[in-house]
């Protein structure tokens, strides 16, 4: 089975400074890989996600992240952050569906708050 | 832009109540989803539809939750009866087909007293 490892619960940051949310992931088989992030009592958004080629994703906000497959990594990165981005961030794996017969839960890391101070 | 949309937003229920969650999702996604996410954790996946069809329910209590998509549209998740483990934000998405990225609604925060 699939898992997700999210190595920091906590991401404190001063605005306009870059910030790395980092994403590990275990699987034995070819997986794709996705950043979502939740504002307090709301759902998830989609920040970007790894499906196949390019391993530089870019996704919405002015987030990337870079699929690693050898460190098994999903790193994402902000080159400048601003207080609106302070929220909960999801790395998320999926199995490819041909490999579940129609299955493809996300399976979630355990989250980031990234806090974004003045 | 298309969105998830989920009622109620809220849900406070007393222990042996029933609660049942709607959800529609984006004009045209044949592929619907239900996760549970308790706080402080990421979300869980309940069930999962293709059109009309249970793909995945291996994660779903069955002996107190149940789910439909009778006409592959909209969604309904059931419990009966709730118990105080069932607080948490129960999340339903979407995607077009099964290879597609998943989109949330903003989900039904349930408090079970």
């Amino acid at each position: 089975a699939q898992s997700v490892t999210q190595l920091d619960s906590q991401v404190p940051v001063f605005e306009e400074a870059p910030v790395e949310l980092r994403c590990n992931y275990s699987s034995s088989v070819s997986v794709y890989l996705f950043w979502y992030v939740q504002y307090p009592n709301q759902g998830l958004q989609l920040l970007l996600k790894y499906l196949s080629g390019s391993t530089l994703v870019k996704g919405i906000n002015g987030f990337e992240a870079e699929f690693n497959k050898s460190q098994t990594s999903f790193h994402l990165r902000k080159p400048s952050v601003h207080i609106s981005d302070t929220a909960e961030y999801f790395c998320a794996v999926s199995l490819q569906p041909i490999l579940t017969g129609g299955g493809n839960k996300l399976t979630f890391g355990t989250g980031t708050q990234l806090k974004v101070e003045l | 832009e298309a969105e998830v949309a989920q009622s109620p937003r809220y849900k406070i229920t007393e222990k042996s109540q029933a609660v049942a969650f709607w959800c529609d999702p984006i004009s045209g996604h044949a592929t619907l989803y239900w996760y549970r996410q308790i706080l402080g954790q990421g979300p869980e996946l309940l069930v999962q539809f293709q059109d009309e069809s249970v793909v995945d329910d291996s994660q779903l209590p069955k002996d107190r939750f149940s789910a439909e998509r009778l006409k592959g549209v909209d969604s309904t998740l059931k419990i009966q009866p709730a118990e105080l483990g069932d607080s948490a934000m129960y999340l339903c998405a979407s995607s077009l087909s099964e290879a597609n990225a998943q989109y949330f609604g903003p989900g039904t925060r349930l408090t079970v007293l």
